[in-house]
This record gives structure tokens, C-alpha cells and sequence, in this order.
């Protein structure tokens, strides 16, 4: 059972360009969470997806940032006209169910020039 | 609000030594707080979780330990060694799945 697959891994985008980061759950899991960590911080929670909806997106910054879950496909976290600020790592992680643990992909690190 | 208190923020202990780390909640209505252990660019890795019908969780090394009343919860290492370095996060949910997490604690095993 293959794990949470993040790509890419490392992207590198100019300021005002777009930033697409895929996320692929566990098979069999249909609840997926995206989380940002900083340098030397935690994990702040940003959006909370199952397949189709939007369940809760609290911690995700209103302008140029949107999610979304397709039927078919992976998660996308899109991040529209990048800044600076937005350079950090991005988890994503996935659970069976809402009770279920999380398991965190690999992180796709996002730097901003 | 929702709030996770991490502490200490770093640990430096002896190999063979027990390793505590400590976190304390806002909401009573927890009731699920999981740890992860993130080594330097890794993901996050669940290494043991609790639920708030359990006062104590062991798996081999690791331990976790929960108060409700006073809504703190506790990982203990025992055993150190050298593997355990790393940045070690608790979390907890808060009515909800989301979870949020305290600020880690960067673990240092010396050899």
C-alpha cells in the first residue's frame, strides 16, 4: 500500500507566478488535509477536503490560495501570484475517515524568488 | 480558542536515559492527540496516538500518558538512543478532524 505522494517535491517559483502541489491519498483513504510549516516551525492547519467538498478551510488565507479534491485525481492546493512570504514546506496528509489517524506525505517545499 | 502548549522547546538527554515531553490543551472537548516524530527534511511520521477513553498508551519504547481533567498529555521515551533524535510534535483535534499541533520539541540523544 503505497503511501501519501506529494509532487513535485521542490518547485521554485518567481513572485507573481502560480504554484499548483499535488496530493495522492492513501488508497482507501478519502479525507485529505493540507498543513504549511515554516522554517523551524509547526504545522499550521490550512484546509480539510474529502472527495468533491470543501469540509473546512479556517486556516487558509482567503486571497490567491484555493483547494480543491476532484472525483478522480489528486488533491491541488493552488497558491495564485506567489510572495515571498509563501515560501515553506507543504504537507499534506490523509485519514480513512474523520476519526482516523493522519498520514502525512513527503511535503512538497515551496521557494518564492 | 484552539491551543496546543509544547515544553520543552529543546531536549538534550544522555543515551540510555528516559526523554518526557509535555504538552498541555485548551479544549476539553479533545478527545484524540496523536505525536510525530519529523526528522530534518521529512515528513511528519505518527509514532503513537491516545483517545480521551484512555489514560495511558504503551507501544515497546513509547508512551503516552493523559490527564483530561487537567487536559495535558505527555510523551516518554525510554531507552534512548541515537535514532531518537529529531523534532518531536504532539497534536491534538478539537471537536473536529482538523488537528492542531504544538511547536515541537527538537530531541538530541548523546551518544
Amino acid at each position: 500500500n503505497a503511501g501519501v505522494m506529494q509532487n513535485p517535491r521542490h518547485l521554485v517559483r518567481r513572485r507573481g507566478q502560480e504554484a499548483r502541489l499535488r496530493c495522492s491519498p492513501m488508497k482507501g483513504h478519502s479525507h485529505v488535509y493540507w498543513y504549511r510549516q515554516l522554517p523551524e516551525e509547526g504545522l499550521k492547519f490550512m484546509v480539510y477536503l474529502q472527495k468533491e467538498n470543501i469540509i473546512d478551510e479556517s486556516g487558509m488565507p482567503k486571497e490567491r490560495f484555493s483547494a480543491e479534491f476532484p472525483k478522480e485525481g489528486p488533491s491541488i492546493l493552488r497558491i495564485q501570484q506567489v510572495v515571498r512570504g509563501d515560501s515553506a514546506a507543504y504537507f499534506c496528509a490523509s485519514s480513512p475517515n474523520s476519526r482516523g489517524e493522519q498520514y502525512f506525505g513527503p511535503g512538497t517545499r515551496l521557494t518564492v524568488t | 480558542g484552539e491551543n496546543v502548549e509544547q515544553h520543552p522547546s529543546t531536549l538534550s538527554v544522555q543515551e540510555g536515559d528516559s526523554a518526557v515531553i509535555k504538552c498541555t490543551y485548551s479544549d476539553s472537548a479533545s478527545n484524540y492527540f496523536p505525536w510525530y516524530k519529523q526528522e530534518l527534511g521529512k515528513r511528519p511520521q505518527l509514532i503513537i496516538d491516545i483517545r480521551s477513553n484512555v489514560g495511558e498508551k504503551k507501544d515497546q519504547r513509547i508512551a503516552v500518558t493523559l490527564n483530561k481533567t487537567a487536559k495535558h498529555f505527555s510523551l516518554h521515551i525510554t531507552e534512548t538512543q541515537p535514532e531518537d533524535s529529531a523534532v518531536y510534535f504532539c497534536a491534538a483535534n478539537f471537536g473536529n478532524e482538523k488537528l492542531t499541533f504544538g511547536t515541537g520539541t527538537r530531541l538530541t540523544i548523546i551518544p
